[in-house]
């Protein structure tokens, strides 16, 4: 079974300031989907960024970048020139191309809390 | 157009009752997952219908029941509350079933059983 791990449980950054969040993954699939969702306090959990693992460039969303390292089952999220709406909790997602016991089912990690200074 | 939208937000139940979640679609979208996120953890996958049949299913035991409907709104069910079952209920909607879809989810109901 895949299993996604977020092993910081919170992050702060100033703002304008870049800060790197972390995610590795576990699965025996070549073929994949990462993602990066944000939920802000107000709780709709929002797409972020997304990679499809047989591409090798890394994915670029204006300020969010990712950093896909297929060989270590690592994806990480950069966020660039942070913003006070940046703030949220942040989660990392793994999703199989196609059909299984689980369906297409997304497999998120526990989350990181950005907080944003001023 | 309009996103998925869920009813409704918040629920008080007392354990042992029966509950019933509901979800409409975003417009164009014939498939439907449900997820329970437990507080400050992340959303954990209950099951999938796609096209009016349950097409996946997580972790969860039977008292965890779903529809779709033609429209490919839905319902999800909660027989005999427990307490452990206190959680924000994510459903997410896609055009469908394949990895590459994009899953957009609704704000959640709260439920919270006492």
């Amino acid at each position: 079974a895949q299993t996604v791990t977020q092993s910081q449980p919170e992050m702060s950054v100033q703002e304008a300031e870049t800060v790197t969040l972390s995610c590795t993954y576990d699965t025996s699939e070549s073929d994949y989907y990462l993602f990066w969702y944000k939920q802000p306090p107000s709780r709709q959990m929002i797409l972020v960024i997304r990679q499809e693992a047989y591409k090798q460039q890394n994915a670029t969303e204006n300020r969010f970048s990712v950093n896909f390292q297929k060989a270590a089952k690592s994806f990480s999220l950069k966020i660039s020139d942070s913003q006070l709406g940046d703030a949220a909790m942040y989660f990392c997602a793994y999703r199989t191309p196609t059909v299984n016991q689980a369906g297409t089912a997304l497999i998120f990690g526990k989350g990181t809390t950005l907080s944003v200074s001023s | 157009e309009t996103g998925v939208t869920q009813s409704p937000t918040h629920l008080i139940k007392t354990r042992g009752q029966q509950v019933t979640l509901r979800c409409s679609s975003q417009s164009g979208h014939n498939t439907v997952s449900w997820y329970q996120q437990a507080l400050g953890q992340g959303p954990q996958f209950i099951f999938q219908y796609y096209r009016e049949e349950e097409n996946g299913r997580g972790n969860f035991p039977p008292r965890f029941s779903g529809l779709q409907f033609p429209n490919y709104s839905s319902e999800l069910n909660v027989n005999a509350l427990e307490l452990d079952d206190s959680a924000l209920y994510l459903c997410a909607s896609s055009q469908g079933l394949a990895g590459g879809y994009e899953q957009y989810f609704g704000p959640g109901t709260r439920l919270t059983v006492t």
